[in-house]
């Protein structure tokens, strides 16, 4: 079975610190990706890398930077916290497109909440 | 733009059928999806088009119309546990997904 995991499910931080999320799978899958969902407005990508040390920005990736030293390895950072960014953050990863399992591309891990006071 | 669009919310009756409808305009078509997620979960996955017609995996069937940009996902026989959001994704360009806003299922007894 496919595990994503995620750091911790329940994270409070305060207005301006510097909040780290983490990602782990543990497929060697090439896709990781790094989404926020909010009520009413579903899943929004933040960013996405396809392979170490690459990333690509997504719809909303102001206030966001990530990092993938490693494959199995995906980083969110939120450089000075904002209350807006009070959400649940869900990590994902999917194997190359055009593999056997392309079927069943995105795996998502459990979610971070997220409260910024 | 990239928009899909989805039901806030719907209601039905254990035992009944439900189908809950998708529409999407995207940057490119790599195939669509359906995701179901529980409170407080993540979202897993349920169903894949890429191809016009339906596709059938026991209790749920979804249904894909390219040239009209829209899908369905329909669930028969509702059981109290498909209580859920459903969400419809689509795969664009550069393996970048979208998701719609998902539909809130209540099945009621």
């Amino acid at each position: 079975d496919v595990k994503v995991t995620q750091s911790s499910r329940y994270l409070v931080k305060r207005t301006g610190e510097k909040v780290f999320l983490e990602c782990v799978q543990d497929m060697d899958h090439e896709n990781m990706f790094w989404y926020r969902q909010d009520p009413g407005l579903g899943l929004r990508l933040i960013y996405f890398s396809y392979d170490v040390k690459m990333k690509e920005k997504g719809d909303i990736p102001e206030g966001y930077s990530v990092s993938r030293e490693k494959k199995e390895r995906f980083s969110l950072i939120l450089e000075s916290a904002s209350t807006n960014q009070t959400s649940m953050y869900l990590c994902a990863s999917s194997p190359l497109l055009g593999l056997a399992g392309a079927k069943e591309t995105q795996y998502f891990g459990p979610g971070t909440r997220l409260l910024v006071l | 733009g990239q928009n899909i669009d989805q039901p806030t919310e719907m209601t039905a009756t254990e035992g009944a059928i439900v189908q809950i409808n998708c529409t999407y305009q995207t940057s490119g078509f790599n195939g669509l999806f359906w995701y179901q997620q529980h409170a407080g979960e993540a979202p897993t996955f349920l169903s894949y088009n890429v191809l016009d017609g339906l596709e059938e995996k026991g209790r749920f069937s979804s249904f894909l119309s390219r040239s009209k940009g829209y899908s369905y996902l329909l669930l028969k026989e509702l059981q109290m546990k498909d209580s859920a959001s459903y969400l419809c994704a689509v795969e664009g360009y550069g393996q970048n997904f979208v998701f719609g806003p998902g539909t809130r299922l209540s099945v009621l007894p």
